[in-house]
């Protein structure tokens, strides 16, 4: 079957940086997203990774290693605003987006 | 409007009632998509439409259908409500399919619906 696996939840503080990983087993592979989802609201893109290496866009950089069925999304300089869940979800070879159940951040000062 | 509009944001409904989620996008995006959310479980793709005319179905798409006969407009019709459909539905767009960098899905804003 296909997985995504994030941590459920993580915790930290306001100014550090934190990084929330995501591993994945799909029937190939095309791409990978972060978005980001606010409690309440809509998830909103963040980045696409397709090859291997380190995307950065601001405060928030993704990482890929398709090798390792792996990928991870640092937050440099947090800020209260960052509070939220995100999204990791992967493109397999049939073009199905598969989702993960999200990871919770939560931001204390 | 702007982006992608859903209605109702809330609903509260007797099981066995006939209920349509309203999707209108202003972006001219070929593609569009209803997905559910429910708890701990990630995004499943309900139906899917790649451009106006044309539908397929998603991850989970029993109990439920849409129409596609313009490019802004995707209902999502329950027909017959049961419990398990009580979910938080998200319409979703993108300039086109597949997914990809530059076939990036933008979602509506949600509707949360309780089925009693």
């Amino acid at each position: 079957g296909q997985n995504i696996d994030q941590p459920t939840e993580m915790t930290a503080t306001e100014g550090a940086i934190v990084q929330i990983n995501c591993t994945y087993q799909t029937s190939g592979f095309n791409g990978l997203f972060w978005y980001q989802q606010h409690a309440g609201e809509a998830p909103t893109f963040l980045s696409y990774n397709v090859l291997d290496g380190l995307e950065e866009k601001g405060r928030f950089s993704s990482f890929l290693s398709r090798s390792k069925g792996y990928s991870y999304l640092l937050l440099k300089e947090l800020q209260m605003k960052d509070s939220a869940s995100y999204l990791c979800a992967v493109v397999d070879s049939n073009y199905q987006l598969i989702w993960g159940a999200g990871t919770k951040l939560i931001i204390k000062p | 409007i702007a982006g992608i509009t859903q209605a109702p944001t809330s609903q509260i409904l007797a099981a066995g009632r006939r209920m349509t989620l309203r999707c209108t996008q202003d972006m001219r995006h070929n593609a569009m998509y209803w997905y559910r959310q429910d708890l701990g479980l990630g995004l499943r793709l309900i139906h899917y439409s790649n451009t106006a005319g044309t539908t397929g179905k998603g991850e989970v798409p029993d109990g439920y259908s849409v129409s596609r006969a313009n490019t802004d407009d995707f209902p999502l019709t329950l027909a017959s409500a049961v419990p398990s459909q009580t979910s938080v539905y998200f319409c979703a767009s993108s300039i086109g399919a597949p997914y990809s960098g530059a076939n990036v899905l933008t979602f509506g804003a949600g509707s949360r619906l309780t089925v009693l």
